[in-house]
C-alpha cells in the first residue's frame, strides 16, 4: 500500500554539525509535506512544510528538500544543537482536499555536546 | 502561544472498561482530529471532526470508538471496551481551516490497558 517511510532510524551527530534526515514517500498524489519534531512526552511539533510545486524551502536553521522524481524528502538542520535531539517525522497529505496526515515512522536524532 | 490541552496525561484501565480521553482545542479552531501512536511506531490518523460530525475516519476507528464535542470547548474520544492493543499515545489536534496547515497537536494521553 501507499506509505511514507524513513531510511535511518537513528542519527547521531556532534553539536555544531549539520544533520540530514531522509524520508521516502510512495504516494505520487501527495501535494503537501510536513516535518514534525517530537520530544519525549510531547506531541508532534511543526517544523517546516513544503508543497509539491516547490523543490526547496528554508526556515530558521532548517531546510526541506523535495525530489519528486525519486519521491524523496529531506530535512537539513544547520549547526545542530543538543536541543534538537528528538524524533523527527515526515508526514504527507495523501489526498488533496482532505486534511488528514500520513506519518512516517520517525528518525531519532541524538546530538552530543 | 495557544495550546491544545489533553487530559489526563496518563490513563491506566482494565481491559473491557470504557475510557474517555479529553481535549481542549485552541479556542478559535473549528477542525478537530485524533491520532494515535503505538509505542515505537508511527503516528496514525483516527478521525477528523467538523461542524459536530465526523469528516473522515480511518479503518482503525471502528465501532468501539466515538467522538463528541459535548460543549463549546471540549472534544472527547471514547473507547467503549478497551483492548490490550488500544494501549498507545493518543494525540488530539486542532486547526482553524480544512487543510493540514495550522495543525496544532496536544501533548497526548498515554493509555495503558492492562
Amino acid at each position: 500500500g501507499e506509505s511514507v517511510g524513513l531510511h535511518l532510524p537513528t542519527l547521531s551527530v556532534q553539536e555544531g554539525d549539520n544533520s540530514i534526515i531522509n524520508c521516502a514517500y510512495s504516494n505520487s498524489a501527495s501535494d503537501y509535506f510536513i516535518w514534525y519534531k517530537q520530544e519525549s512526552g510531547k506531541g508532534p511539533q511543526f517544523i517546516i512544510d513544503i508543497r509539491s510545486n516547490m523543490d526547496k524551502r528554508q526556515g530558521q536553521r532548517v531546510t526541506v528538500l523535495l525530489n519528486k522524481t525519486v519521491k524523496h524528502l529531506s530535512l537539513q538542520i544547520a549547526a545542530t544543537q543538543p536541543g534538537d535531539s528528538a524524533v523527527y517525522f515526515c508526514a504527507e497529505n495523501p489526498s488533496s482536499g482532505y486534511s488528514t496526515l500520513t506519518f512516517g515512522k520517525g528518525t531519532m536524532l541524538l546530538v552530543s555536546p | 502561544e495557544p495550546e491544545v490541552t489533553q487530559t489526563p496525561s496518563h490513563q491506566v484501565t482494565q481491559m473491557g472498561q470504557e475510557v474517555i480521553l479529553r481535549c481542549v482545542p485552541i479556542s478559535n479552531h473549528l477542525y478537530f482530529y485524533w491520532y494515535r501512536q503505538i509505542l515505537g511506531q508511527k503516528v496514525e490518523f483516527l478521525v477528523s471532526f467538523y461542524n459536530n460530525e465526523i469528516s473522515e475516519k480511518s479503518e482503525i476507528f471502528d465501532d468501539q470508538f466515538s467522538v463528541e464535542r459535548p460543549d463549546g470547548s471540549n472534544f472527547t474520544l471514547k473507547i467503549r471496551s478497551t483492548k490490550l492493543e488500544d494501549s498507545a499515545m493518543y494525540f488530539c489536534a486542532s486547526s482553524d481551516r480544512d487543510t493540514t496547515y495550522g495543525y496544532t497537536f496536544g501533548s497526548g494521553t498515554r493509555l495503558t490497558v492492562v
